[in-house]
């Protein structure tokens, strides 16, 4: 199996850009996690799906971060318009979600974004 | 809510010894899960073992091993003969039973020495 795959590994950009970031589940996992790690905040959980559908974004900064998964293989993170406090390391991560048990996050190599 | 605290922000130890990584939890839940992940310079999050919060005996996985105090909420892990390949970010985290939001610490940076 290949894990979760996310690209692009690295992103610069200016401000005020548009960025996409985009992640491959592991299949069969129907659970899907956007976490960004940053030096102030640590890891925060942005949003999460369970089959395709969002659950809880409560985690999503503000209005410019939106996230959609419009198929069991693929979701995306987009910023727009993108500021430098975006900067950040961002992780997808999936799993085989049963309800009531234990569900273990394999989580993807990270998307590295800088804001300039 | 859930919080997940880390008072060690960095440690180290020498190759071969054994070292303690510190975690304090805040939580009402009585059924849950806790974790340590490892987060090596290669950015990857990998978990390193687990915690069911009902099982009285503490979890092991060759020279990891966790000291859970559920009164007391606290969920050290014990490193036994630290090698250089320990060398990471290391992560405690935090999940309610049957939920997918899983709270982490802040982090400890350890770094074993040769």
């Amino acid at each position: 199996d290949a894990g979760v795959i996310q690209s692009p590994r690295h992103e610069v950009t200016e401000m005020g850009q548009e960025v996409t970031l985009r992640c491959k589940p592991i299949s069969g996992h129907n659970s899907l996690f956007w976490y960004r790690q940053t030096m102030m905040r640590g890891l925060e959980l942005l949003i999460y799906f369970n089959n395709n559908v969002p659950i809880d974004d409560s985690g999503m900064p503000e209005d410019r971060f939106s996230a959609k998964m419009p198929n069991a293989s693929f979701s995306t993170l987009k910023i727009q318009p993108s500021e430098p406090r975006d900067s950040a390391v961002y992780f997808c991560a999936s799993s085989p979600w049963t309800s009531g048990g234990y569900n273990e996050q394999f989580f993807g190599p990270g998307t590295r974004l800088t804001v300039l | 809510a859930q919080t997940v605290t880390q008072s060690q922000p960095e440690m180290s130890v020498q190759e071969a010894e054994t070292v303690t990584l510190s975690c304090t939890y805040d939580t009402s839940e009585s059924n849950y899960y806790l974790f340590w992940y490892k987060q090596p310079p290669s950015r990857q999050m990998i978990l390193v073992i687990r915690q069911e919060a009902y099982k009285q005996q503490n979890a092991t996985e060759n020279r990891f091993s966790v000291n859970f105090q559920k009164a007391a909420k606290s969920f050290s892990l014990k490193i036994s003969d630290s090698q250089l390949g320990d060398t990471a970010m290391y992560f405690c985290a935090f999940m309610k039973r049957g939920n997918n939001d899983m709270r982490f610490g802040a982090g400890t940076r350890l770094t074993v020495k040769p």
